[in-house]
């Protein structure tokens, strides 16, 4: 089972500032197969970015994804208060299917 | 635009079996979709549980393997999930899920807290 590291754990911004948070896997990962979630208190996730820099319908393009491999990152490109929220990555492994979440980065207000 | 439902029982015995279904509406349920169940412990991290394909053919958690189940009644415009022998372990709130792929979710439901407690 492929494992997923996210870094930092919490990352403390504010409003304007650019986020990147990272995602490393424990072995390599198509890149079809890697996605990203924010998910706000109360709220179920909301699926940010999958195939690792594909826009999902309606997210806004102050959001990227980019990596390969073991390595990616998720970059907010100027914070707005409604993105500040726990992100987690995810991916897919076809051969035996199984499927993983990161444990998580928290974007908080600084 | 897809929307999902979770419905069941908030408390569970331990060594009883978890049963939720998923209704669904905005979609016919007769493309070839994935419909799947995502858990989340109170104050932790996602966990994939399994999906079922339209085909009726179906993939699970290695960790849950042997105790859980995902079905589809079309007719009914629902899915369900059944989780045997449950512990304190499975405590979680329960997502339902939908995509075109499976290789990440679209749609998720509002989530249902389901409690393992004597």
């Amino acid at each position: 089972e492929i494992v997923l590291t996210q870094s930092p754990g919490t990352l403390s911004l504010s409003p304007g500032d650019r986020a990147t948070l990272s995602c490393r896997a424990s072995q390599s990962v198509s890149t079809s197969y890697l996605a990203w979630y924010q998910q706000k208190p109360g709220q179920a996730p909301r699926l940010l970015i999958y195939g690792a820099s594909t826009r999902a319908t309606g997210i806004p393009d102050r959001f990227s994804g980019s990596g390969s491999g073991t390595d990616f990152a998720l970059t907010i490109s100027r914070l707005e208060p409604e993105d500040f929220a726990l992100y987690y990555c995810q991916q897919y492994q076809q051969y035996g299917t199984s499927l993983t979440f990161g444990g998580g980065t928290k974007v908080e207000i600084k | 635009q897809v929307q999902l439902q979770e419905s069941g029982p908030g408390l569970v015995k331990p060594s009883q079996t978890l049963s939720l279904s998923c209704s669904v509406s905005g979609a016919s349920m007769r493309g070839d979709d994935y419909w799947g169940w995502i858990r989340q412990p109170p104050g932790k991290g996602l966990e994939w549980i399994g999906y079922s394909y339209y085909s009726g053919s179906t993939s699970y958690s290695p960790s849950l393997r042997g105790r859980v189940s995902i079905s589809v009644d079309r007719s009914k415009k629902q899915f369900s999930l059944r989780l045997t022998s449950v512990t304190a372990a499975d405590t979680a709130i329960y997502y339902c899920v939908n995509s075109g792929w499976p290789y990440y979710f679209d749609y998720w439901g509002l989530g249902t807290l389901v409690t393992v407690s004597s």
